[in-house]
């Protein structure tokens, strides 16, 4: 799968597990984004990362841990999850950090947590 | 806080009819409005964009209009397919308070 990638797809983790998510892109992109989905919500923004570096923290709770390494890869760390956290998260990229371009999104990995 | 509204949540349409889905934001700053298509079990993807520099944009039976005074801007599909159903998002970006998506329209065509 070329693009944005995601995984893994689907992950079921109790309130006490810690886990990570991984998003990759291949597009040459400089920023890097997680985004949280829930039924019947908006597309909740959490983090940006412009050039590895993070710009943008949507009042994240510290559960949700991001890490960027280098430009190419996104990170998110999960420990003591709570049930209404369970959603798709979906990574995107895009080339300007300007958050005026498109953004491309990744296949998401479906959370829940038990 | 800024936001933007979506509306209306869901739309069914028979084929071959058009279908306008409207979006009304409030940070002025923002001067990039994408609009996305999400099928069922899939990523979003842009269809279509405008900037706030064009008041409307076409692309074969998808246009998006802009009316950068009263804030808000449109999705129009005409001649739908039952393709074209899916959710739609619209979003503001560029502003002072980043991307804001909107909450989304469902869009059935009915064959």
């Amino acid at each position: 799968e070329t693009g944005v990638t995601q995984t893994p797809r689907h992950l079921v983790m109790g309130m006490t597990n810690k886990k990570s998510l991984k998003c990759e892109q291949h597009l040459g992109h400089n920023a890097m984004y997680w985004y949280k989905q829930s039924a019947k919500k908006p597309l909740e923004l959490m983090f940006v990362y412009n050039f590895k570096e993070q710009t943008e923290n949507n009042s994240v709770p510290s559960r949700f841990s991001p890490e960027c390494p280098n430009s190419s890869h996104l990170f998110l760390h999960l420990h003591t999850l709570q049930p209404e956290d369970s959603a798709l998260y979906l990574c995107a990229s895009s080339h300007d950090p300007g958050l005026a371009f498109e953004q491309y999104f990744g296949p998401g990995t479906r959370l829940t947590v038990t | 806080g800024e936001n933007v509204e979506q509306h209306p949540s869901t739309l069914s349409v028979q084929e071959g009819d058009s279908a306008v889905i409207k979006c009304t934001y409030s940070d002025s700053a923002s001067n990039y409005f994408p609009w996305y298509k999400q099928e069922l079990g899939k990523r979003p993807q842009l269809i279509i964009d405008i900037r706030s520099n064009v008041g409307e944009k076409k692309d074969q039976r998808i246009a998006v209009t802009l009316n950068k005074t009263a804030k808000h801007f449109s999705l129009h599909i005409t001649e739908t397919q039952p393709e074209d159903s899916a959710v739609y998002f619209c979003a503001g970006g560029g502003g002072t308070y980043k991307y804001i998506f909107g909450t989304g329209t469902r869009l059935k065509v009915l064959a």
